[in-house]
């Protein structure tokens, strides 16, 4: 099925950690972002893309990196995980019919 | 298998008139549903929400409600104003989970 695939569903880091939460779509959309879900704070941007080689920061983007070397990935990496960085992430792709969201990934720091 | 379906990507609607965004779910184990607004390069922020017991809630201007039997909700916005101009998620979660499922979006144009 097309759509928006998201790995893992669920991590468990220790502080210090460094980990890659996989995000791929199968619709050829240019256009790719992560968020993080907190309670009481919507869904905040962390980075996003608009096309293959092209990325930008959103409201969030310390302590997270990506890169779009294919129009299918984009990966969201996390280079010394904090307990703050404990949230659910949500990978989604647009086009013009609107946004396709991933199934969410849940992430706890301890 | 979409679970929370949007079906209109865009909307336009004079500004002053009534603004009805709509929503319709699959999964009947959904017990709350959430309005989210989004303006470019920002995320989604929280608009409204309802929980199943509910078949309405209504927060200044904006008027949720909640049709169970038809599996479907939709928002009001009354009157519409310029700021309104944004891309509106319907969104639903479980008991079991609260991992909320998004739907895809509509893209709403205030016109002058």
């Amino acid at each position: 099925n097309a759509g928006v695939t998201q790995t893992p569903k669920f991590q468990v880091l220790k502080t210090g950690q460094s980990m890659t939460l996989q995000c791929a779509q199968d619709m050829n959309h240019e256009y790719m972002s992560w968020y993080r879900q907190d309670p009481g704070m919507g869904l905040r941007l962390i980075h996003y893309s608009v096309g293959a080689g092209i990325t930008d920061q959103g409201e969030v983007p310390n302590g997270y990196n990506v890169s779009r070397s294919t129009t299918e990935d984009f990966p969201l990496r996390l280079l010394s995980a904090a307990p703050s960085q404990t949230s659910v992430y949500f990978c989604a792709s647009v086009d013009k019919e609107g946004y396709t969201f991933g199934s969410g990934t849940r992430l706890t720091v301890v | 298998d979409q679970q929370v379906k949007q079906n209109s990507p865009s909307l336009s609607v004079q500004e002053g008139r009534i603004s009805i965004l709509n929503c319709d779910y699959t999964n009947s184990m959904f017990d709350y549903f959430l309005w989210y607004k989004k303006y470019p390069a920002e995320g989604p922020t929280f608009l409204i929400s309802i929980s199943s017991i509910k078949d309405k809630n209504e927060d200044g201007r904006f008027t949720v409600f909640l049709n169970k039997s038809a599996k479907h909700l939709s928002l009001h916005i009354v009157p519409s104003q310029p700021g309104d101009s944004a891309v509106y998620f319907c969104a639903a979660s479980g008991v079991s989970d609260d991992k909320i499922i998004f739907g895809k979006g509509t893209r709403l144009h205030i016109l002058p």
